[in-house]
């Protein structure tokens, strides 16, 4: 399976400003994901983020708040942008196993982020 | 209605004890089926994949697909304590990658 690393693993926030999380993965995959699991609630879908193409964002999600770059087929970015407290969250990265001819998704350690 | 429903717990057993933890789905769609271990401040880790409906064994642990019923199971056996952690369902549709989480039971396993 992938290794995923995420930076930073964990940071506290203030409201109005914004964070950019990075999600390196030791091989090259074609689909990454970003998801959100606020505290208390299960993993939702963000977007998924194919390099060279926009990210796909799910419903409930936009593309203002939530911007996303991938540069390349190793490395992606996830920005929250104008935070507010709602926005204390784990963001995890995940990406589909290259190894595998299933749809087997692996998760990284997750970014925890605090607004306050 | 959510799409994956899990009893959130807690369950706690003894240690030794057989774990069965459970959820149940509402989107025929799904064929795909996974078990994800998250402890406390830790990402979630890939336990169990199943395709369509069947078992799957793997150490300890079994997955159990019942398509019919719509029934999604993880059996630990000889659970430890080191089996103490939130049990994460999720359910995929075929040529989806996107994961339907369920809302995750926490496990405690007592010495």
């Amino acid at each position: 399976s992938a290794v995923i690393s995420q930076k930073p693993s964990r940071d506290i926030c203030q409201r109005g400003t914004s964070l950019t999380i990075q999600c390196q993965v030791d091989s090259q995959v074609t689909m990454m994901f970003w998801y959100r699991q606020q505290p208390g609630q299960s993993l939702t879908l963000i977007a998924t983020a194919n390099q060279g193409s926009e990210a796909t964002y799910e419903s409930g999600f936009v593309i203002d708040k939530f911007p996303i770059s991938r540069p390349n087929l190793t490395f992606s970015t996830l920005t929250v942008s104008n935070m507010s407290p709602e926005d204390s969250s784990i963001y995890l990265c995940s990406v589909e196993d290259p190894d595998s001819s299933g749809n087997t998704i692996y998760f990284g350690e997750g970014s925890w982020l605090t607004v306050v | 209605q959510k799409e994956v429903e899990q009893d959130p717990g807690p369950l706690s057993v003894p240690e030794g004890a057989i774990v069965s933890l459970n959820c149940t789905y509402s989107n025929s769609a799904f064929q795909y089926f996974m078990w994800y271990r998250q402890y406390s401040r830790k990402g979630p880790e890939l336990l169990m994949y199943t395709y369509s409906s069947g078992n799957k064994e793997d150490g300890r642990f079994t997955a159990q697909v019942d398509k019919s019923s719509k029934y999604i199971s993880l059996f630990i056996r000889d659970s430890q304590p080191s089996d103490s952690a939130t049990y994460l369902c999720a359910s995929q549709m075929d040529s989806s990658y996107k994961l339907i989480f369920g809302s995750g039971t926490r496990l405690l396993v007592r010495p």
